[in-house]
């Protein structure tokens, strides 16, 4: 099945670093969506992004939509050891009515060592 | 609120079994449910879409008679894995979309660990 590609593909940094992660389309998508797992858990929902351009933060995360549509970087500030997870960016395409199916990134394992 | 249940966390089969796991909104009601595979370290990969009171729309490479979908209520959606093979081992997450949510609102289960010995 079709999945976005997401780097880097794993990221092992110090406690109070940033983080930065980015998620990249050939097709173009309506929503972004960026969700954390884990282990043994479901995606939890971080952000979400509706617009084209728009920059949306949620306490240490940003995350914006790119202009083109066929991307989206989702930054963490001041890293803590419980942003340990893998993140996922997913994207979404509404069909003017129809189910609007999530495809989803290959994810970013990130560790934090405290 | 919207808390999506399934059941059971984690299940163990011999081969040739057939397992049914539950996936439940708990405090909305949801007409499209949604069932992902998850291999181990990789991404979420969509199944099938599951509508309530229809056929449910599987994706390419999914065997429909294999990963059977049942969407009788607005609450729940039941996926059952006939005849299960070690190949069908993995880790089953469903998600529900909300009747009265945002259109792009889908809120996700904590997953079903399937081992088939």
């Amino acid at each position: 099945g079709q999945q976005l590609n997401q780097s880097p593909q794993s990221m092992f940094i110090q406690e109070g670093e940033d983080v930065s992660m980015n998620c990249t389309s050939s097709s173009i998508f309506n929503t972004w969506l960026w969700y954390k797992q884990d282990p043994g858990e479901g995606p939890v929902l971080l952000i979400a992004l509706y617009k084209a351009g728009e920059l949306t933060s949620n306490g240490r995360l940003t995350a914006q939509f790119g202009i083109t549509r066929k991307d989206s970087f989702l930054n963490i500030s001041a890293s803590i050891p419980s942003d340990v997870g893998i993140y996922f960016c997913a994207g979404q395409l509404h069909y003017g009515g129809a189910t609007n199916k999530l495809i989803f990134g290959t994810g970013t394992l990130l560790a934090v060592q405290p | 609120g919207a808390v999506v249940s399934q059941h059971p966390s984690r299940v163990i089969c011999k081969s040739g079994t057939s397992v049914k796991i539950e996936c439940r909104s708990l405090d909305f009601q949801a007409t499209t449910m949604f069932w992902y595979r998850q291999f181990p370290k990789q991404s979420l990969m969509l199944m099938a879409t599951s509508n309530e009171g229809s056929k449910a729309t599987y994706e390419q490479g999914v065997e429909k008679d294999k990963f059977l979908i049942n969407h009788a209520s607005l609450t729940l959606s039941t996926l059952t894995v006939a005849s299960a093979h070690p190949e069908d081992s993995s880790f089953y997450i469903c998600s529900a979309d909300p009747l009265a949510g945002k259109d792009n609102e889908q809120f996700f289960g904590p997953g079903t660990r399937l081992t088939v010995l």
